[in-house]
């Protein structure tokens, strides 16, 4: 079954211990992406790649980092959480970036 | 970058009515604009994109108009149902340079109300 998979689904955890939420896709996609998704604000870009160790900022990219060494995985990494990170995250991806993206099933992430 | 405007931010309709979800984007290069639905609790899933060398399109009950000149795309549902109740969702992506953002709007809920 074609899908994106996240992990974990949900996460609590406390200002500045360093967290990874995985991402994978088995379409063999080549654009990833993460945005965040708070109240009224919409989805924001976070980071995307385009391929294979090309990654790119997005919109808010401020205190996340991002790694693409397989086209298959995109971990999105907080190196020191703040609770302004406290959100919902969506990895998707897409064949292209003008191709329909497909959205994993969301992690909901607290910061305290 | 690119800044997408979405409006109106909530649209209540009867059942059977029509609704329009209108959306403004400020990149002139901007080339593809995705429209997606999220349902409550769920993922967002695509319901119908447009390039720019295209004036519309459409898919059953669901029809998107894009204006390049005045950088405007508008979300077009006919014969609206209960279950066409949701979050809706603009994007524009440009193609500018080494810029390959997908920049989306801020949301549109939609009530169908039988």
């Amino acid at each position: 079954e074609a899908q994106v998979t996240q992990n974990p689904r949900y996460l609590i955890t406390v200002t500045g211990k360093k967290l990874t939420v995985t991402c994978s896709q088995n379409m063999n996609h080549e654009y990833m992406s993460w945005y965040r998704q708070d109240p009224g604000l919409g989805l924001r870009q976070i980071y995307y790649s385009m391929n294979v160790e090309v990654t790119d900022k997005g919109d808010v990219p401020e205190g996340y980092k991002v790694s693409r060494k397989e086209k298959r995985n995109f971990p999105l990494i907080l190196e020191s959480p703040s609770p302004n990170q406290t959100s919902l995250y969506f990895c998707a991806s897409s064949f292209n970036r003008l191709n329909e993206q497909f959205f994993g099933p969301g992690t909901r992430l607290t910061v305290l | 970058g690119e800044n997408v405007e979405q409006h109106p931010s909530t649209l209540s309709v009867q059942e059977g009515d029509s609704a329009v979800i209108k959306c403004t984007y400020s990149d002139s290069a901007s080339n593809y604009f995705p429209w997606y639905k999220q349902e409550l609790g769920k993922r967002p899933q695509l319901i119908i994109d447009i390039r720019s060398n295209v004036g519309e399109k459409k898919d059953q009950r669901i029809a998107v108009t894009l204006n390049k000149t005045a950088k405007h795309f508008s979300l077009h549902i006919t014969e609206t149902q209960p279950e066409d109740s949701a979050v809706y969702f603009c994007a524009a992506s440009s193609s500018g340079g080494s810029n390959y953002k997908l920049t989306f709007g801020k949301g549109t809920l939609l009530t169908v109300n039988p």
